[in-house]
């Protein structure tokens, strides 16, 4: 059985700080693997995916993530973060012969304070 | 605009009752997805739907039903069998081209509560 870890389910930064939201799969064949962000009350929209190529993606709002398949993680970082950045966070994973259908890990909050 | 358009974003409802979640979509996406989603576990998938006219159950599917008879809906009905219906509700599509590598685009969900 395929599963997703979101390693912490909170993380406090300040404004400008750097951040690094962890993720590890664990599935025995490969995978896509993706990082979504959810604003209070509202749906899920796409940071960044990994379906190939360069093992590191860009995303939007200035998120990169590495997947690093020998430890099966997919990390999101963001080198300065923003009050705006403040939101929920979700990695998830889509097996490579499995359809659409998506993984998720528990989520991780993140709290940017001033 | 295209988009996922969830309705109402607010719902309530009396212990017994069965009600109906609405999901349209004007992306021309073949597949459709309901996730239900709970304070610290992510988002868990009830039913999907590759097709018109089919849709397969997810690990969580036991008291929802759902059709697909049009491409662009995909209704959820939360029957009075769920134990526990209090949740917010995402719906989502993507391409489904075959390529496996497409991406699911959500709506902006329905919080369900359950008086």
């Amino acid at each position: 059985a395929q599963s997703v870890t979101q390693l912490d389910s909170q993380v406090p930064v300040f404004e400008e700080a750097p951040v690094e939201l962890r993720c590890n799969y664990s599935s025995s064949v490969s995978v896509y693997l993706f990082w979504y962000v959810q604003y209070p009350n509202q749906g899920l929209q796409l940071l960044l995916k990994y379906l190939s190529g360069s093992t590191l993606v860009k995303g939007i709002n200035g998120f990169e993530a590495e997947f690093n398949k020998s430890q099966t993680s997919f990390h999101l970082r963001k080198p300065s973060v923003h009050i705006s950045d403040t939101a929920e966070y979700f990695c998830a994973v889509r097996r490579y012969n499995q359809g659409g259908k998506l993984i998720f890990g528990q989520g991780t909050e993140l709290s940017v304070k001033p | 605009d295209g988009g996922i358009t969830q309705s109402p974003k607010y719902l309530f409802r009396k212990e017994g009752q069965n009600v109906t979640l609405s999901c349209e979509q004007n992306l021309n996406h073949d597949a459709m997805y309901w996730y239900r989603q709970d304070p610290g576990q992510g988002l868990r998938l009830i039913y999907y739907s590759q097709i018109v006219n089919d849709f397969q159950k997810g690990d969580i599917a036991e008291g929802y039903s759902v059709s697909r008879e049009k491409k662009e809906s995909f209704p959820l009905t939360v029957t009075s069998a769920q134990k526990n219906p209090t949740a917010f509700y995402l719906c989502a599509s993507s391409i489904d081209d075959g390529l496996r590598t497409d991406t699911q685009y959500f709506g902006p969900g329905t919080r369900l509560t359950v008086l």
